[in-house]
């Protein structure tokens, strides 16, 4: 299986803040990279696929680079609302695999 | 507008069978694979595996033993079974739809979770 790494596991930051992700693959798996956000409670959202597309509806201060085995997730004005939990999956081969995420908390 | 509404049993004892069921409402269900996904409580996501609408599966190695994934195209519907359960499947389970799209593969829809709890 492809293990998927982030860091940090955790992030302290405040509203207005620019934040990056870290998510790396244990193999090149090219730009099959996403991002999803995932709040309490709730389903995960996907934000970002194919490393750096923007899904449909997704604010524009997301954003996400990478290809091979490191990506990175920005977040470049946290909002109120931005403060959850973030995960990477890679979609390069089946078993499809996540980190274990980076849970994103208000300093 | 694509909804994926779950149900199933909550509430489970060692070695019975976990059964949960995803429909789909709304967009086309062929030429699309659906999924199912775990996260433990407290943990991350684990990919249990997908079909399509002509019923081709591919699941997890971890659990392949274990578990089937059916679908009922004349309901827009898919199933999942996982056999012999223990506390190590407690999770909330997702059903989720994988887009194919030039760019790769992704979840783009998912169910509302069901929190499945094996105990004695």
């Amino acid at each position: 299986d492809i293990q998927m790494t982030q860091s940090p596991s955790s992030l302290s930051a405040s509203v207005g803040d620019r934040v990056t992700i870290t998510c790396r693959a244990s193999q090149s798996i090219s730009s099959y990279l996403n991002w999803y956000q995932q709040e309490p409670g709730k389903a995960p959202k996907l934000l970002i696929y194919a490393a750096s597309s923007l899904q449909s509806g997704v604010p524009s201060r997301f954003s996400g680079s990478g290809s091979g085995t490191d990506f990175t997730l920005t977040i470049s004005s946290l909002q109120p609302e931005d403060f959850a939990t973030y995960y990477c999956q890679q979609s390069y081969t089946t078993p499809y695999t996540f980190g274990q995420g980076t849970k994103l908390e208000i300093k | 507008q694509v909804q994926l509404q779950q149900w199933g049993a909550g509430l489970l004892k060692p070695s019975e069978t976990l059964s949960l069921t995803c429909a789909v409402y709304g967009g086309s269900f062929s030429g699309y694979s659906w999924n199912w996904i775990r996260q433990p409580p407290g943990k991350g996501l684990e990919w249990i595996g997908e079909i399509n609408h002509s019923g081709s599966t591919n699941y997890n190695p971890s659990l392949k033993s274990r578990i089937t994934i059916s679908v009922d195209t004349s309901k827009n519907q898919f199933s999942l079974k996982v056999r012999s359960v223990t506390a190590a499947d407690t999770a909330v389970y997702y059903c989720a739809r994988l887009e194919d799209s030039p760019g790769g593969y992704y979840f783009d829809y998912w169910g509302q979770g069901t929190l499945v709890t094996v105990s004695s």
